[in-house]
């Protein structure tokens, strides 16, 4: 049973370019959650995707943007980057939303120059 | 509100050394879940537990016990003979059950405590 994919594992942009990273589910989940976890800190919630709408966001600017497709894979997508930018974002998935544990992907580094 | 504090930054043991890791919530919420996660050096989070706030019976799995206090909003996690194995960050987490729509939720995350096991 495949577990929780992402890609690339790493990536260096520099200021101002745009971003795409992806996320593949577990195997029969349908909800996916994106998480910034700059160095050192505990991984903060970007938003979630039901369905393909979000549902839930968190403390982000419009610069994040996401979507989710028909197969339940989703997409962050990030413009005009900043340095502050650079940290592990991490996918989660998980099934329903109430409630259900979220099972996490390994993440990819970005690193914003 | 939602917010979990581990005010541990980093704890140290030496193998087969027993180790206890705090976590303190605070929610508004009845109804709210607790989680522990293991982060390992290559970064991705592992689930341990799950807790819903109507379940306060301690749990034990393996080398692995949890203590659910409401009284007083802990939520803490004991290693029992310490390996080096166990080397890692661990976050504990909460979610409120925010109705919006047909409902969502988000992981609130504490800062996480490094624990180093040396051999």
């Amino acid at each position: 049973d495949a577990g929780v994919t992402q890609s690339p594992t790493h990536l260096i942009k520099t200021r101002g370019q745009q971003v795409t990273l992806r996320c593949s589910p577990k195997s029969g989940h349908d909800t996916v959650s994106w998480y910034q976890q700059a160095l050192g800190q505990g991984p903060q919630f970007i938003f979630q995707y039901y369905e393909e709408e979000e549902r839930q966001r968190g403390n982000f600017p419009d610069r994040f943007s996401g979507h989710q497709f028909p197969n339940y894979s989703s997409e962050l997508n990030v413009n005009a980057l900043l340095l502050g930018d650079s940290a592990l974002y991490l996918c989660a998935s998980s099934l329903g939303v109430l409630g259900e544990t979220q099972y996490f992907g390994p993440g990819t580094r970005l690193l914003v120059l | 509100a939602q917010k979990v504090t581990q005010a541990q930054t980093e704890i140290s043991v030496v193998e087969k050394e027993d180790v206890t890791l705090d976590c303190v919530y605070e929610t508004r919420d009845t109804t709210y879940y607790l989680f522990w996660y293991k982060q390992p050096p290559s970064g991705e989070l592992v689930f341990l537990i799950r807790r819903n706030s109507f379940d306060e019976q301690n749990e034990i799995s393996g080398r692995y016990s949890w203590n659910f206090q409401k009284s007083t909003s802990s939520f803490n996690f004991t290693i029992t003979a310490s390996q080096v194995v166990d080397s890692a960050v661990y976050f504990c987490a909460l979610s409120e059950v925010a109705y919006s729509g047909a409902g969502s939720y988000q992981l609130t995350f504490g800062k996480g405590t490094k624990l180093s096991v040396i051999p």
